[in-house]
């Protein structure tokens, strides 16, 4: 079936640094990637997405990037703060009706302070 | 406020109890999801609905069950079929011809 590979699993970084999320998703008919941060006990929340129309969006220190060829997307965070440790969702989804998302694994990210 | 609300929050099931879990939103979203989230896993979809009285299975329906009575409330009920229930579930909304998904603040099941 169709799936989203997610790299890596878990991540550190030293605040101040950049962190990069990575994405592949096998479906070619996906042409909506959100990017949902969720915390400890609480629903994911939705901080950044790109339609497959677009090759890359920024919002302060977040931005996405897309390649459709490689089918391949990433997560960009900068100037890393501790308030930005939790856990990132990536997503592809296709449109059939509705649109049918497929999740990622899931990364940890950690900002040390 | 607008959202999505889940309850309750925690959840325990005894051996051969159904529980439902609830999920109301006000955002006057057409479509609604439940997804299972399994630590180390990505959420998987359970049922949705696109439209009152109307619902579809997920990938893993199996041991659950939902209603559609009211466009603001999605109940899903976890039978006894279900033999692995522990879990953090999770309720989503979205308008229909609009891609973004929104969640809930989810519920924790455990089985006692």
């Amino acid at each position: 079936g169709e799936n989203v590979e997610q790299h890596p699993s878990t991540l550190s970084v030293q605040e101040g640094d950049s962190a990069v999320i990575k994405c592949t998703y096998s479906d070619s008919a996906s042409n909506y990637f959100p990017w949902y941060k969720q915390e400890l006990g609480k629903g994911p929340q939705l901080i950044i997405d790109i339609r497959s129309n677009v090759g890359e969006k920024k919002d302060q220190r977040i931005a996405v990037t897309l390649n459709k060829t490689a089918k391949h997307f990433s997560l960009h965070i900068t100037e890393t703060q501790p308030e930005d440790s939790a856990v990132y969702f990536c997503a592809a989804a296709a449109f059939s009706g509705t649109y049918k998302y497929i999740f990622g694994t899931g990364t940890r990210l950690k900002v040390l302070a | 406020d607008g959202g999505i609300t889940q309850s309750p929050k925690y959840l325990f099931r005894k051996e051969g109890q159904n529980v439902t879990l609830s999920c109301e939103q006000n955002l006057n979203h057409d479509a609604m999801y439940w997804y299972r989230q399994d630590p180390g896993q990505g959420l998987r979809l359970i049922y949705y609905s696109q439209i009152v009285n109307d619902f579809q299975k997920g990938d893993i329906a199996e041991g659950y069950s939902v209603s559609r009575e009211k466009k603001e409330s999605f109940p899903l009920t976890v039978t006894s079929a279900q033999k692995n229930p522990t879990a953090f579930y999770l309720c989503a909304s979205s308008d229909r011809t609009n891609e973004k998904l929104f969640f809930g603040s989810g519920t924790q099941l455990s089985v006692l």
